[in-house]
């Protein structure tokens, strides 16, 4: 079946603009999980997903970031007025369920922020 | 914040030799995975060791882990150029399920 995808692939934006990422997660997975990468580092957490509820938003890094997963499977990152700061590849990945420890990446969407 | 350091940061060796990536993390844990990424992109799971096995076998693949070192090492045998890839290893902090906390990474270059 399908994998992870993640919209849009790249997304140049402006300081202090709003921008939205979206994930879809493989199929019938219940837990969902968004992480940040900066370049030359690995993989940091950001939020997860347990169905409709997010479980863990300890590594949100502030409230100009919130993440929304209304019906279970697709789940959208929002970032308000965005910062240069914020420039990474914003990773999405997706278990069968919280104790399902591996976890399926999708591709990632690189956001610059100018 | 990362868990915990990979050593090497980079390593470039020749087709057909053995790679050796080591990983130290932190806290306790449930298992230590390991990823391989192309191009900063997207991660795919390369094999998962938990806490009570010292080591793992997958193919080309071999993991080890001393949990009272707080360490694991990837050997990725005979090497080939499409090896070439960023390697991750990443634990759960000794959470059950969700948040995998991952290393800086090892950059793996193979020369054919």
């Amino acid at each position: 079946g399908a994998g992870v995808s993640q919209t849009p692939s790249n997304k140049v934006t402006e300081k202090g603009k709003y921008v939205e990422l979206r994930c879809d997660p493989i199929s019938g997975h219940t837990a969902l999980y968004w992480y940040r990468q900066s370049l030359g580092q690995g993989p940091e957490f950001l939020i997860y997903f347990q169905g409709t509820g997010a479980a863990d938003d300890s590594g949100l890094p502030n409230d100009r970031f919130f993440a929304v997963r209304p019906e279970g499977s697709v789940s959208t990152l929002k970032i308000q007025r965005t910062e240069r700061g914020d420039s990474a590849v914003y990773l999405c990945a997706s278990s069968r369920d919280r104790g399902q420890e591996t976890q399926y990446f999708g591709p990632g969407t690189r956001l610059l922020v100018l | 914040s990362q868990q915990g350091e990979e050593d090497p940061q980079a390593l470039s060796i020749q087709e057909g030799e053995n790679a050796t990536m080591n990983c130290s993390y932190k806290t306790s844990i449930n298992n230590l995975q390991w990823y391989r990424q192309n191009s900063g992109r997207g991660l795919v799971h390369l094999i998962l060791i938990r806490s009570n096995e010292r080591e793992k076998h997958s193919g080309r693949l071999r993991v080890t882990l001393d949990t009272s070192k707080k360490s694991s090492s990837l050997l990725i045998t005979a090497s080939r150029a499409a090896d070439t890839a960023s390697y991750f290893c990443a634990t759960d902090g000794g959470n059950q399920g969700g948040k995998l906390i991952f290393g800086q990474g090892t950059e793996l270059s193979v020369k054919p």
